[in-house]
């Protein structure tokens, strides 16, 4: 199953851009990445997911290096709601479950 | 409003005294399962059923029972519960597999504890 990683914490000031990095070198041609975070102890919520090409939405962008192994998830305008836990997420091989590791710690201040 | 339900949200019980844990979704979704989020271990994956009558074992299914007898609701059965099954529980359905397919709906967590 591929395995990412991400740094354990991140500061982020309230009005600015935060860029939170995941490598996944091991992630297979075919395995989408996934973008949850969890606020406090609620469930976690579905940001953004994407394969190869560069993706945005309503809340957030993603960006896929073309060898695949790494993206960075930017929140282009950070809010005090959007202190949480992010985690970066690859299926496991079957499609059956999400990996979760331990995420990045989001802090932004005013 | 689209949602994935659970009750109850909180529950002390005691060693040995059987309890279900209900999830409903309103999504018409095939897949739904079932984490626990434990302090340093993340979410782990219990059971998941990728249709009605099909389930199967997750990461860590010992202890626990599922069945999904319609297609909106996935019970999680405790039918002995210990103590070591003290933990945050997550209910989550997805219109198809995970593999590609989009969001996973989560609901808002179970609370459990087991004296």
């Amino acid at each position: 199953d591929a395995k990412t990683t991400q740094p354990p914490s991140m500061d982020c000031a309230e009005g600015r851009a935060a860029n939170l990095p995941c490598n996944h070198s091991t992630i297979s041609g075919n395995e989408y990445v996934y973008w949850y975070r969890q606020i406090h102890s609620q469930g976690p919520q579905y940001i953004i997911h994407g394969l190869k090409n560069n993706e945005t939405n309503e809340m957030a962008s993603l960006i896929i290096t073309e060898d695949r192994k790494s993206s960075t998830l930017i929140l282009p305008h950070a809010t005090l709601r959007d202190t949480a836990v992010y985690y970066c997420i690859a299926p496991n091989q079957a499609g059956t479950a999400l990996i979760f590791g331990k995420g990045t710690t989001l802090s932004v201040s005013s | 409003e689209a949602q994935v339900t659970q009750n109850p949200r909180y529950l002390i019980t005691v060693t040995g005294k059987k309890l279900t844990v209900t999830c409903s979704q309103n999504m018409n979704h095939e897949y739904m399962s079932w984490y626990r989020q434990d302090p340093g271990l993340g979410l782990r994956q219990i059971y998941y059923s990728m249709n009605v009558e099909v389930t199967d074992k997750g990461d860590v299914p010992e202890g626990y029972k599922v069945s999904r007898k319609e297609k909106r609701n996935f019970p999680l059965i405790l039918e002995s519960p210990s103590p070591n099954q003290t933990s945050l529980y997550f209910c989550a359905s997805s219109l198809l597999g995970l593999a590609g397919a989009g969001e996973q709906y989560f609901g808002p967590g179970t609370r459990l504890t087991v004296t």
